[in-house]
């Protein structure tokens, strides 16, 4: 079982909500992540999490606060955000974050800032 | 600075023949390089992976080859199928990275029946 969850599936939000995108995998992975795509561009690295811990965080704007309760949940939590932020939102997992390892990824959360 | 090129952005191929995606990096520091299919609303699948030990890796029909002195790599499927159709990404990372994937821009392949 290579799943990874994801909730929702779309949102759409004002710029004075608070939300939360939620992220589930149980494939024992100890590395989870949130990626950011924007359309016909790359996924972008957002946060790292290895063993329930921050490990990276790429200049991300406060706005945005991750938060891993246990090693299979992620949550992103929103608040305050920009249209520009729209987006597609990846959550991925991987063993534990080292090297040479195969990240898995759930559908996504389309977001829609207004 | 786009660390992984993906330099064709379309590429169509009747269904039965082969298809070959191409994919260069610049960072020599990336040591193990991963495709991912992606189809719309969805997130990416994994597809194929290959470390720079090594310089092919098969998996039915596809395999993926890589030249670290050019630094490329490239995809082959064959044969290829309607449901092949999807946007196909690389990726690279580095051990030393903690995993950070960076990938590429994306080639959308169309199989044409």
């Amino acid at each position: 079982d290579t799943e990874v969850t994801q909730t929702p599936k779309h949102l759409v939000m004002g710029m004075t909500n608070k939300k939360s995108l939620k992220c589930e995998q149980h494939m024992g992975h100890r590395a989870m992540y949130w990626y950011k795509q924007k359309a016909k561009k790359p996924p972008e690295l957002m946060f790292v999490y290895s063993y329930e811990k921050l490990s990276i965080n790429e200049s991300v704007p406060s706005r945005f606060s991750p938060e891993c309760p246990n090693s299979s949940l992620l949550n992103l939590h929103l608040h305050a955000l920009q249209p520009e932020d729209s987006a597609l939102y990846l959550c991925a997992s991987s063993q534990d974050g080292r090297g040479f390892e195969t990240q898995y990824f759930g559908p996504g959360t389309r977001l829609l800032v207004l | 600075d786009q660390q992984v090129k993906q330099n064709s952005p379309s590429l169509s191929v009747q269904e039965g023949r082969i298809s070959i995606l191409n994919c260069d990096y610049t960072n020599s520091m990336f040591d193990y390089f991963l495709w991912y299919k992606k189809y719309p609303a969805e997130g990416p699948t994994f597809l194929i992976s290959i470390s720079s030990i090594k310089d092919k890796n098969e998996d039915g029909r596809f395999t993926v080859f890589l030249n670290k002195s050019a630094k490329h790599l490239s995809l082959h499927i064959v044969p290829s199928q309607p449901g092949d159709s999807a946007v196909y990404f690389c990726a690279a990372s580095a051990q030393t990275g903690a995993n950070n994937l960076f990938f590429g821009t994306g080639t959308r392949l169309t199989v044409i029946p």
